[in-house]
């Protein structure tokens, strides 16, 4: 399977803590991307991390790339319980019609 | 303003009915998707067209047929649901290729077959 696996399943921390979700998949990708899900609501993009990039930064996240190791992390420092959600990490893999995949997702809980 | 939209929000229908669900983007995107996303959470895609054609078709049944009247729209027909098929919808799209954009979605639509 191409999908991203993300770790952990389940996350609860205290707010103004940081929360690190990791995500590791199986094949070489176009760029790998980070997701996050409110309850009853759609996915919204996050940030979108390219084959050649290491680092991004968007706000208080922060994405790093390890194509060596075949693995994303995704850190949110200072945590609010506003970012209470659903985080998944998608891979575009190289090759004819490539598509997003999308992992299972981690649930993140902030406690306020 | 919405991006894009998807209706209906909710649909409960019973087995072996048709269904449709509709969607639009205001984006200006060239690329739109359907992806069901099942109790588990697990997102998977299902179809995907780019200027009204089909692109990607996963390993769906023939009961599923996507109709893309123009690259603004993308809807979903469903013939005889199943019990299976409950789940939840989303609708998205994005500008040029997937390998460099990244997905907008529509808040789903929660199809229940009882």
């Amino acid at each position: 399977s191409q999908q991203g696996e993300e770790d952990p399943q389940a996350l609860s921390i205290q707010e103004g803590e940081n929360a690190t979700m990791n995500c590791s998949y199986k094949t070489s990708i176009n760029n790998l991307q980070w997701y996050r899900q409110n309850s009853g609501r759609g996915l919204v993009h996050l940030i979108l991390i390219r084959s050649n990039e290491r680092e991004k930064h968007s706000g208080r996240l922060r994405v790093t790339l390890d194509t060596s190791k075949k693995s994303s992390s995704l850190l949110i420092t200072a945590s609010r319980a506003a970012d209470t959600a659903s985080y998944f990490c998608a891979t575009s893999h190289t090759g004819a019609n490539s598509k997003l995949t999308f992992g299972k997702g981690i649930t993140l809980s902030v406690r306020p | 303003d919405t991006a894009v939209s998807q209706t209906p929000k909710y649909l409960v229908t019973q087995m072996g009915n048709d269904k449709s669900i509709k969607c639009e983007q205001n984006l200006g995107h060239d690329t739109m998707y359907w992806y069901k996303q099942d109790s588990k959470k697990f997102l998977k895609i299902m179809f995907s067209y780019n200027n009204k054609e089909l692109i990607i078709n996963e390993t769906v049944p023939n009961r599923f047929s996507p109709k893309s009247p123009d690259k603004a729209h993308l809807n979903l027909h469903i013939n005889s649901l199943e019990l299976g098929d409950s789940a939840v919808y989303f609708c998205a799209s994005s500008d040029g290729q997937i390998y460099n954009s990244p997905l907008h979605f529509g808040n789903g639509t929660r199809l229940t077959v009882t």
